[in-house]
């Protein structure tokens, strides 16, 4: 089944810094890559997501990138401001008609912003 | 739209009880929701998907006698616990696509359930 990793596994940056996360997944046929951010005790929010068919992204200061051949895809916020601080998820869609739209998370990336 | 509710917001049993968690979708229909287990600073592991008539489709590992699903609307899924343990103490959180919804990919996510079991 499909699999995702991600990377660091915490990570602290100056305010005002760019903070980049990175995720491989092992399904080729995986069609879609959401990333949650999920506050202490809360549900996670989709903050932005990118298809297969589509190699960048960007809202504000949030973008991904996708790299199919390699099987990596990375999510990249600058300007970051203390709100930034919680877990980030990486997750994918694996492909084929059983996986049911189901989605599968990576480990998490807690991030911290230093005032 | 597409908001996605669950009940309770937390429970504590005994150990050898059954707990019942409910996923309501409350402003569309959702014929698969899925149900996730979050230990504390771990990740969501995807337990099972649940679809609307019909068994429910669990992730290898996943003890289908131990977590009960049953899907018997488009608006509400349910996951029974059954014979809790402490182990089995974590945060069980369900989300739903929402056909029609403009960003179609997305799952939406409940509030999640804390479980504790003593």
């Amino acid at each position: 089944g499909e699999n995702v990793e991600q990377h660091p596994s915490t990570l602290s940056v100056q305010e005002g810094d760019s903070a980049v996360i990175k995720c491989t997944y092992s399904d080729s046929a995986s069609n879609y890559f959401p990333w949650y951010k999920q506050e202490l005790g809360k549900r996670p929010q989709l903050i932005i997501d990118i298809r297969s068919n589509v190699g960048e992204k960007k809202d504000q200061r949030i973008a991904v990138t996708l790299n199919k051949t390699a099987k990596h895809f990375s999510l990249h916020i600058t300007e970051t401001q203390p709100e930034d601080s919680a877990v980030y998820f990486c997750a994918a869609r694996p492909g084929g008609y059983s996986s049911a739209s189901k989605i599968i998370f990576g480990s998490g990336t807690r991030l911290s912003i230093r005032p | 739209g597409a908001v996605v509710s669950q009940h309770p917001s937390w429970v504590i049993c005994k150990s050898g009880t059954s707990v019942k968690i409910e996923c309501r979708s409350l402003d569309f229909q959702a014929t698969t929701m899925f149900w996730y287990r979050q230990f504390p600073k771990q990740s969501l592991m995807l337990m099972a998907t649940s679809n609307e008539g019909s068994k429910a489709t669990y992730e290898q590992g996943v003890e289908k006698d131990k977590f009960l699903i049953n899907h018997a609307s488009l608006t509400l899924s349910t996951l029974t616990v059954t014979s809790a343990h402490p182990e089995d103490s974590s945060f069980y959180i369900c989300s739903a696509r929402a056909p029609g919804h403009s960003s179609y990919n997305e799952q939406f996510f409940g509030p999640g359930t804390r479980l504790t079991v003593l």
